[in-house]
């Protein structure tokens, strides 16, 4: 398996723009996980997802985010409209159950 | 709630020197998993250890190594003889079944060996 694949590696946005970042789990993995990496906050979980049903996304700093998963193999993370202050590392993970998360290799947002 | 402390948050040592980073955690769940992952400079997550809370043996891998003690809430790990290679961030984490087995971090210990 290819692990989880994240796209696009690097993201340079202008504030006030639509950004979708895309997610594909490792197959059979039945969680989902999106994560953000800030140097003040570290990783913390934005929403997660079993069996492509949302599950929590209290970590959804604002209404500007959204996620979806229409299927087991396929995740998008959305923040309209971006904001400066959304620039950080987003990561995907997936995981079966209470197994280890393995994690994509992350994608470097900047909005200016 | 869970918590998971790091509270190194930067150590240096000198190459072939041990290093232990420690990590505390906290919950109130019977039943729960605790993590290492590395991150090194190239950014990419790299999962390192999974133990369940009911699992106390310690764990060897060639130099790295595990000790969990639920008595301190504590699952530390130590690198023997490091390496330049070793030098990236470690974060510690933990995971329970009402959280959807996500992961929750600690704030990460970078760790830096030199020559």
């Amino acid at each position: 398996d290819a692990g989880v694949i994240q796209s696009p590696r690097h993201e340079v946005t202008e504030m006030g723009q639509e950004v979708t970042l895309r997610c594909k789990p490792i197959s059979g993995h039945n969680s989902l996980f999106w994560y953000r990496q800030t140097m003040m906050r570290g990783l913390e979980l934005l929403i997660y997802f079993n069996n492509n049903v949302p599950i929590d996304d209290s970590g959804m700093p604002e209404d500007r985010f959204s996620a979806k998963m229409p299927n087991a193999s396929f995740s998008t993370l959305k923040i309209q409209p971006s904001e400066p202050r959304d620039s950080a590392v987003y990561f995907c993970a997936s995981s079966y159950r209470a197994l280890e998360a393995f994690f994509g290799q992350g994608t470097r947002l900047t909005v200016v | 709630a869970q918590k998971v402390t790091q509270a190194q948050t930067e150590i240096s040592v000198v190459e072939k020197e041990d290093v232990t980073l420690d990590c505390v955690y906290e919950t109130r769940d019977t039943t729960y998993y605790l993590f290492w992952y590395k991150q090194p400079p190239s950014g990419e997550l790299v999962f390192l250890i999974r133990r369940n809370s009911f699992d106390e043996q310690n764990e060897i891998s060639g130099r790295y190594s595990w000790n969990f003690q639920k008595s301190t809430s504590s699952f530390n790990f130590t690198i023997t003889a490091s390496q330049v290679v070793d030098s990236a961030v470690y974060f510690c984490a933990l995971s329970v079944s009402n959280s959807g087995y996500a992961l929750n971090f600690g704030k990460g210990t970078s760790l830096l060996v030199t020559p």
